[in-house]
């Protein structure tokens, strides 16, 4: 996942928006995704946005590529404690390979 | 469908020891991978399945394993002579490529512990 990076951490309190950075480096990129994992759990996919797109709502989820800087982010609006987990950034090129960052772990405090 | 199983969920191993693990995708899905993901880290791709060809194989993926998916259905990974390196957590994703359908859909995982 070396060509993916995020930030490892991050910690919000309930009720606070989140917002995960991810940046990739492949220009091909057609979509990106953002992945969910629980503890002990597999990645669960949350959204994913196609390379001609700016944003994309998704209820409490905002996603924002900026694809001259290659930089995503993901927007959790409200976060709730239920969202502490790993939420991991992945670029798909056009062969449907994908790979992923190291992934950032949110903490919600109460 | 319930999604992408894995089997079995946790492995213990001594060193030097034969593993095999299974995975059962997504029934319509044509597309399989394998990755391994280590603590702290994201998936790393290790090969993938188009139907019953494997396709693709990282240099991560050395002679001691060796995946398998005979009819295009499920399939097998083995890791012959385990070392403790080999030590992580095993995740096999399907999806369904040139349908209209994006993302992969990952299983729980196997994870490995090679002692």
């Amino acid at each position: 996942g070396e060509d993916v990076e995020q930030s490892l951490f991050l910690s919000v309190r309930e009720g606070d928006s989140s917002v995960i950075n991810c940046t990739y480096t492949d220009s091909s990129s057609t979509y990106l995704y953002w992945y969910k994992q629980e503890p002990g759990a597999g990645l669960q996919l949350l959204t994913y946005i196609f390379s001609n797109m700016d944003m994309k709502q998704d209820q409490r989820l905002t996603v924002l590529l900026n694809k001259k800087d290659k930089h995503l982010s993901l927007r959790i609006a409200d976060t709730q404690t239920g969202d502490s987990a790993i939420y991991f950034c992945a670029e798909e090129s056009d062969n449907n390979d994908m790979r992923f960052g190291a992934g950032t772990r949110l903490t919600v405090k109460p | 469908d319930t999604g992408v199983s894995q089997d079995p969920r946790h492995k213990i191993t001594k060193r030097g020891q034969n593993v095999t693990f299974r995975c059962d995708p997504i029934s319509e899905h044509n597309r399989l991978y394998w990755y391994r993901q280590t603590l702290g880290q994201g998936p790393e791709f290790l090969t993938y399945f188009q139907n019953e060809a494997q396709l693709e194989k990282s240099r991560l993926l050395s002679d001691r394993f060796s995946a398998e998916r005979p009819k295009g259905s499920f399939s097998t990974l083995e890791i012959q002579r385990t070392e403790q390196g080999d030590s992580a957590m095993y995740l096999c994703a399907s999806s369904l490529v040139g349908q209209g359908t994006y993302g992969y859909t990952f299983g729980s995982g196997t994870r490995l512990t090679v002692v």
